[in-house]
């Protein structure tokens, strides 16, 4: 069975500072990951993805993220925070072997950007 | 405009009067899935279809039903809500294998 865990359901940053938001990941095999963010009264939108190939990914709005498997994460990160910024962020996996695509998510991280 | 729809965006209902929220997307995708998302808890999955007529339940599918007569649509039905449906919805859909859910605006659901 698969889960994830983002640690910090809310996150304060400051404009202009560095954003990091913590995903960890329990699989057997590395799954697929995945980051969305969700905006006030919106869905959620897919930031950036891993699947294989390079394991440092960059996403929309200038976010990255880095899939490390021997540190079973896959940790968001921008260098200079928006207040545009300010959202729900989801951390997802999906299993290799699931075709039908059924996505396992994290509890969320709250981001708060401060003036 | 590719996208998933879902009406209404916000209902308040009493304990056991049936409702149903519906959804519907126009980018001929196979797979569609229903989701509550609850603070602390991120999104669960309530149920998924493959395709028209195939459906399966996902993590959380007591208290609900789905149907899928029609690719594009697969409306979520409560047959007797309780206030502990009260949650937020979301409706998603993608190519099988797709790397990618397109996700729905949201339906805000209280049950009184």
């Amino acid at each position: 069975a698969q889960s994830v865990t983002q640690l910090g359901s809310h996150v304060s940053v400051s404009e202009g500072a560095l954003v990091l938001l913590r995903c960890n990941y329990s699989s057997s095999v590395p799954p697929y990951l995945f980051w969305y963010v969700q905006y006030p009264n919106q869905g959620l939108q897919l930031l950036l993805k891993y699947t294989t190939g390079a394991t440092l990914v960059k996403g929309i709005n200038g976010f990255e993220a880095e899939f490390k498997k021997s540190e079973t994460s896959f940790h968001l990160t921008k260098p200079s925070a928006h207040m545009s910024d300010a959202a729900e962020y989801f951390c997802a996996v999906r299993s290799t072997t699931d075709s039908w695509g059924k996505l396992q998510f994290g509890a969320g991280t709250q981001v708060v950007v401060t003036p | 405009e590719a996208q998933v729809t879902q009406n209404p965006r916000y209902l308040i209902t009493v304990t056991g009067k049936k409702l149903t929220v519906t959804c519907s997307q126009n980018m001929n995708h196979e797979y569609m899935s229903w989701y509550r998302q609850d603070p602390g808890l991120g999104l669960r999955q309530i149920y998924y279809s493959m395709n028209v007529e195939v459906t399966d339940k996902g993590d959380v599918p007591e208290g609900y039903k789905v149907s899928r007569k029609e690719k594009r649509n697969f409306p979520l039905i409560l047959e007797s809500p309780s206030p502990n449906q009260t949650s937020l919805y979301f409706c998603a859909s993608s190519r099988p294998g797709g790397n990618e859910q397109y996700f729905g605006p949201g339906t805000r659901l209280t049950v009184t």
